[in-house]
């Protein structure tokens, strides 16, 4: 049973580097049948599509294209977010996600950015 | 920028029917948008529920489907039980690959 636990600092400062984990257990990272998702969710609010990669690249949401990064650590069975240049307004619930044919979710993570 | 627009929020009574719809600004939702649906309830992650406009997961109870309705995609509750109240949500994907989901529906059992 494939299993997903992000991991990363739950604070993050105005203008840094937000960056996230998330961990695959149970099945191959490089698995072509999943797709691994990054989604975000502030608090009271709709969920928001951060951005996915696959086997076959990664593509991200147009309105955080030019700060976000979505990579794979094979050797780890891992795949990273990383989000420049964070405001408050990308405080949020992120979790990490297979979506499609094999929907599996992480249990979420809180990232505040607060100085 | 591209809108997805779902219902704010619905009422229905025990046993009853209802059906949740996602639309997109860029014009009528097809297949090609490979719809999803997801369950979200207070203080726990999104559970999937369908795939591909009307594919269901093994978990998906029987009461839940999905379809193509009148240029947009449909989720819709037949019979539903009080446990269903919860936020829904759609997923729609542009070119294939670009994910942009629905503001979210309430569902409310009363």
């Amino acid at each position: 049973q494939v299993q997903l636990q992000e991991s990363g600092p739950g604070l993050v400062k105005p203008s840094q580097t937000l960056s996230l984990t998330c961990t695959v257990s149970g099945d191959s990272i490089n698995s072509a049948h999943y797709y691994w998702n990054w989604i975000r969710q502030p608090a009271g609010k709709g969920l928001e599509w951060v951005g996915r990669t696959h086997t076959s690249g990664s593509t991200y949401n147009p309105s955080l294209k030019s700060r976000v990064t979505i990579s794979v650590d094979t050797s780890k069975n891992q795949f990273s977010l990383k989000l420049n240049s964070v405001t408050a307004a990308d405080t949020a619930v992120y979790y990490c996600a297979s979506l499609g044919t094999f929907s599996i979710w992480g249990q979420g993570t809180m990232v505040t950015v607060s100085s | 920028q591209t809108v997805v627009t779902q219902e704010p929020s619905l009422t229905v009574s025990p046993g009853g029917t209802v059906t949740l719809t996602c639309a997109s600004s860029t014009g009528a939702v097809t297949n090609a948008y490979y719809p999803n649906w997801f369950q979200q309830k207070p203080g726990q992650a999104p559970r999937a529920l369908i795939y591909s406009t009307s594919n269901k997961y093994s978990w998906t109870p029987a009461r839940f489907s999905g379809s193509l309705l009148g240029g947009k995609a449909a989720l819709t509750l037949s019979g539903v039980q009080p446990e269903d109240e919860a936020d829904y949500y759609c997923l729609l994907y542009y070119g294939g690959a670009q994910g942009v989901f629905g503001g979210g529906t309430k569902v409310t059992v009363l």
